[in-house]
């Protein structure tokens, strides 16, 4: 089946930890996201992707870093300068075209604490 | 710049009651406009979209139109059921730049009671 797989479903995080959410996709998508949800704020773009190699800062990036080497893969790291980490973490996909997201798939999420 | 606001929840309300959520939006362009529904511990699932104004988009009995003149689109149902309880978000694709990023209201928490 195709789709998005995000893991772990729960993580925790030490003080000055570095922790790093997996993302996973098998549909063949060039755009990808990362999304921060917190209760009662919706949901905020932390980076995104258009194409390998390639990403850019959403509206909250401080204290988070991404790669995407693969198309299909776009891993996202909270660092220790991320204060308040705190939040579940949706992965998102998309198949844009010519620029225009029609749709995003989302993953189950990723449910981050601080210990 | 653009930005998306939805009614506060929770909204509780009894089986096959009928359904408003509203959703107004701030935009520059023509933006397209989503509903998405996220149920408990779950990632978003589109729910219906509309692209232009005028334009209904429905699914699994939901519908909202695309009101350019209020810019608004509000979620409609006839008739809930418990299984509709979930969060909705409304949503609207930043068109043209930043990669096509969806820019999300603040979720309404919808609760159907038996």
């Amino acid at each position: 089946d195709g789709g998005i797989t995000q893991s772990p479903k729960y993580l925790f995080r030490k003080e000055g930890q570095n922790v790093t959410l997996s993302c996973e996709q098998n549909l063949n998508h060039d755009a990808m996201y990362w999304y921060r949800q917190d209760p009662g704020q919706g949901l905020r773009l932390i980076y995104y992707s258009q194409i390998v190699n390639d990403f850019q800062k959403g509206d909250i990036a401080e204290g988070y870093s991404v790669s995407r080497e693969k198309k299909e893969s776009f891993p996202l790291t909270v660092t220790s300068a991320q204060k308040n980490p705190t939040a579940f973490y949706l992965c998102a996909s998309s198949p844009l075209r010519q620029g225009i997201n029609e749709k995003l798939f989302f993953g189950s999420g990723t449910q981050l604490s601080v210990l | 710049g653009n930005s998306v606001t939805q009614m506060e929840g929770p909204v509780t309300l009894s089986e096959e009651a009928f359904l408003t959520i509203n959703c107004t939006y701030t935009a520059t362009g023509y933006p397209s406009l989503f509903w998405y529904v996220q149920y408990p511990g779950e990632g978003l699932q589109l729910l219906l979209k509309a692209t232009k104004a005028d334009d209904k988009g429905s699914n699994k009995g939901f519908e909202a139109t695309y009101r350019k003149e209020t810019t608004s689109f509000h979620l409609e149902k006839g008739s809930v059921q418990v299984s509709d309880s979930a969060v909705y978000f409304c949503a609207l694709s930043d068109r043209g730049n930043q990669g096509g990023k969806l820019i999300f209201g603040q979720g309404t928490e919808l609760s159907v009671k038996p």
